[in-house]
């Protein structure tokens, strides 16, 4: 079975430009999350779908940050402009039904970093 | 509010060595979730294992075991007879109420 899916892996992008990370989660998972991971720290959570609906977005700055899954599949993170803080790891995860019994599996992540 | 405190940072091991990585977490409620996860220099966070608050039951897996005691709130991870491989970021989560929080892992450097 395929795991979670991310392109690209890395990206390099100076302050105030546009940058959008793609993810496609393992087939079947309703569930999809974008986290955010700063050196040195745990993922933290921006946004939860559940199919195309968002559970959860209290974590995402909604004045720089968007993200979409139209047809409850993939989804596309977009960042616009950038800041030099948002250099990070960004990590897809999927679940089952997004209970909290479920276990989350992770993407390969994509390495921002804002010059 | 749920909290998880990786206390160690950074542990260095000896291969062959056993080590412990702690993790000690917060919660009002009664069911609830914990989570292991390993993060190799690849970056893909990896599960390792998944408890529930109402399964005490120590679980072995290999050369890996958990310890789970409510008591403490304390889910803490062994690795025995530990190899370079394991080197890596380890991070526990409590899940609660659809809602998952990471500490801040510990960085397990196993030296040759």
């Amino acid at each position: 079975e395929a795991g979670v899916a991310q392109s690209p892996r890395y990206k390099i992008i100076e302050k105030r430009q546009s940058v959008a990370f793609w993810c496609n989660p393992i087939s079947g998972h309703a569930t999809l999350y974008w986290y955010q991971q700063i050196l040195g720290q745990g993922p933290k959570l921006l946004i939860q779908f559940q199919n195309n609906g968002v559970v959860d977005d209290s974590q995402l700055p909604k004045d720089r940050f968007s993200a979409e899954r139209l047809k409850g599949v993939d989804s596309t993170l977009k960042i616009q402009p950038a800041k030099l803080e948002d250099s990070a790891v960004y990590l897809c995860a999927s679940s089952l039904y997004g209970r909290a019994m479920d276990t989350q599996y992770f993407g390969p992540g994509t390495r921002l970093t804002v010059l | 509010a749920q909290k998880v405190t990786q206390a160690q940072t950074e542990i260095s091991v000896v291969e062959k060595e056993d080590v412990t990585l702690d993790c000690v977490y917060e919660t009002r409620d009664t069911t609830y979730y914990l989570f292991w996860y390993k993060q190799p220099p690849s970056g893909e966070l990896v599960f390792l294992i998944r408890r529930n608050s109402f399964d005490e039951q120590n679980e072995i897996s290999g050369r890996y075991s958990w310890n789970f005691q409510k008591s403490t709130s304390s889910f803490n991870f062994t690795i025995t007879a530990s190899q370079v491989v394991d080197s890596a970021v380890y991070f526990c989560a409590l899940n609660e109420r659809d809602k998952i929080i990471f500490g801040k892992g510990t960085r397990l450097h196993i030296l040759p």
